[in-house]
């Protein structure tokens, strides 16, 4: 079945350090991809997403490009700071089938820790 | 604009005990989720209502999870009894539809502990 894997954390890293999470998925047919982020005691949020292949979701400086040739939607953002300190997750959604009923599959999250 | 309410935030219940968790989507959004998060995982879907109707609820316990959504607006999600295992993060989410693209929006969860 469709599944997300994602690398495990925790990252840590020093503020204004380049910042990579990879995310690979397997998948029928042609899902959209998204990633999420958790900060520390809120509630998820959406952070981008991507629709088709080749398509770059971007936002706050982070970006993700669909790639369907290698499964992947790797999360970068050039210059991290400590506010970005979070739990992200990549997800895809899938055609239930039922009455074109969409369903989000998740990773399993990568706590990310920047220090000052 | 108001966001997805849950409440409560924190419960802490004796295993075989009852507890109940409620949720206000955001106006106008006919789906909702609610999902299942154990610490260190992804969020596992439960149930999804489409208005009051249920989509899927391939992934709920019946035999101790219950949900409803009365009138298609609040829903409540109902464990008895309870078990150490359902020690989770419980997540409601809101959409305008359940397709592809759209985005969901989520509450703050509840974070339930089962002793």
């Amino acid at each position: 079945g469709d599944s997300v894997t994602q690398m495990e954390g925790p990252v840590t890293l020093s503020e204004e350090a380049c910042l990579t999470i990879n995310c690979t998925y397997t998948a029928t047919g042609y899902p959209s991809l998204f990633w999420y982020v958790q900060y520390p005691g809120e509630g998820l949020q959406l952070l981008l997403k991507a629709t088709k292949a080749d398509d770059k979701g971007s936002n706050k400086g982070f970006e993700a490009t669909y790639r369907k040739e290698t499964t992947s939607f790797h999360l970068e953002k050039g210059s991290v700071q400590v506010s970005d300190s979070a739990v992200y997750f990549c997800a895809l959604t899938r055609d239930t089938g039922m009455d074109s009923n969409y369903q989000l599959i998740w990773g399993a999250g990568t706590k990310l820790i920047i220090k000052p | 604009e108001a966001g997805v309410a849950q409440s409560p935030r924190y419960k802490i219940i004796e295993k075989r005990q009852s507890v109940a968790f409620w949720c206000n989507p955001i106006s106008g959004h006919a789906t909702l989720y609610w999902y299942q998060q154990i610490l260190g995982q992804g969020p596992k879907l439960l149930i999804q209502f489409q208005n009051n109707g249920v989509v899927d609820d391939s992934q709920l316990p019946k035999d101790r999870f219950s949900a409803e959504r009365l009138k298609g607006v609040d829903s409540t999600l109902k464990i008895q009894p309870a078990k150490l295992e359902d020690s989770a993060v419980y997540l409601c989410a809101s959409s305008l539809f359940g397709s592809g693209n759209n985005e969901q929006f989520f509450g703050p969860g509840t974070r339930l502990t089962v002793l």
